[in-house]
């Protein structure tokens, strides 16, 4: 089976502080990861992915996240929050023999003025 | 700009109607998904296809909910009969295989906002 974990309902960052939003993931082989964002109302928007090679991924909006294997691991990072990044966060795994996505429950992201 | 549409965006019905929910994927994308959003479940995969093919359909209420591709431009999801806790945000989303069974990122319509009374 595989499954994501987002341990964090909410995470709350000042404007212009770094922020963090955790993604554990548990597949059988090497994984395809993704995270994806949703602002109210609307669906879900394509951030980035790790399929193959260097474990610092860069994405929209000046996103990036890190593979790590031992740890199994891909968190989602952004040097300097904006309050418009405040919105629901999903990270989600694909594991070698399935075909589909699995996601994680979502993290809500608030960044104050 | 190629975007994932579905309609309506908002449905509001009594228990027991029948509900459609329709699709239009990206075009030359060859898989389609189903997914339902709520609070308490989070976002849950209903649906699969791949080359208008259905192969899995195991997240899904089989009494009630059916999930067709009459062609690669139309996707539909149908309720019959709806309930109450039917009431949920309703995606679609679309995307790429390639030959070697690598899947691409998934594109998400807008979504459907299914409220049963």
């Amino acid at each position: 089976a595989q499954s994501v974990a987002q341990p964090e309902d909410q995470v709350n960052v000042a404007e212009g502080n770094p922020l963090t939003v955790k993604c554990t993931y548990s597949v059988s082989g090497n994984p395809y990861l993704f995270w994806y964002v949703q602002y109210p109302n609307r669906g879900l928007q394509f951030l980035l992915k790790y399929i193959t090679g260097d474990n610092l991924v860069k994405g929209s909006y000046g996103f990036e996240a890190e593979f790590n294997k031992s740890q199994t691991s891909f968190h989602l990072k952004k040097p300097s929050a904006l309050v418009s990044d405040s919105a629901l966060y999903f990270c989600a795994v694909r594991g070698p023999g399935y075909s589909t996505l699995t996601f994680g429950k979502g993290t809500m992201l608030l960044v104050s003025p | 700009d190629a975007r994932v549409t579905q309609t309506p965006r908002d449905k509001v019905t009594e228990m027991g109607q029948e509900v459609t929910m329709r699709c239009q994927p990206i075009l030359g994308h060859n898989t389609v998904f189903w997914y339902r959003q709520t609070m308490k479940q989070g976002l849950e995969l209903l649906a699969y296809f791949r080359n208008r093919a259905p192969l899995d359909d195991s997240g899904m209420p089989k009494d009630r909910f059916s999930a067709e591709m009459p062609d690669a431009t139309l996707a539909t999801l149908k309720i019959q009969p709806s309930e109450p806790r039917d009431s949920a945000v309703y995606f679609c989303a679309s995307g790429s295989e390639t030959l070697a069974g690598g899947l691409n990122e998934q594109f998400f319509g807008p979504g459907t906002r299914l409220t049963v009374l």
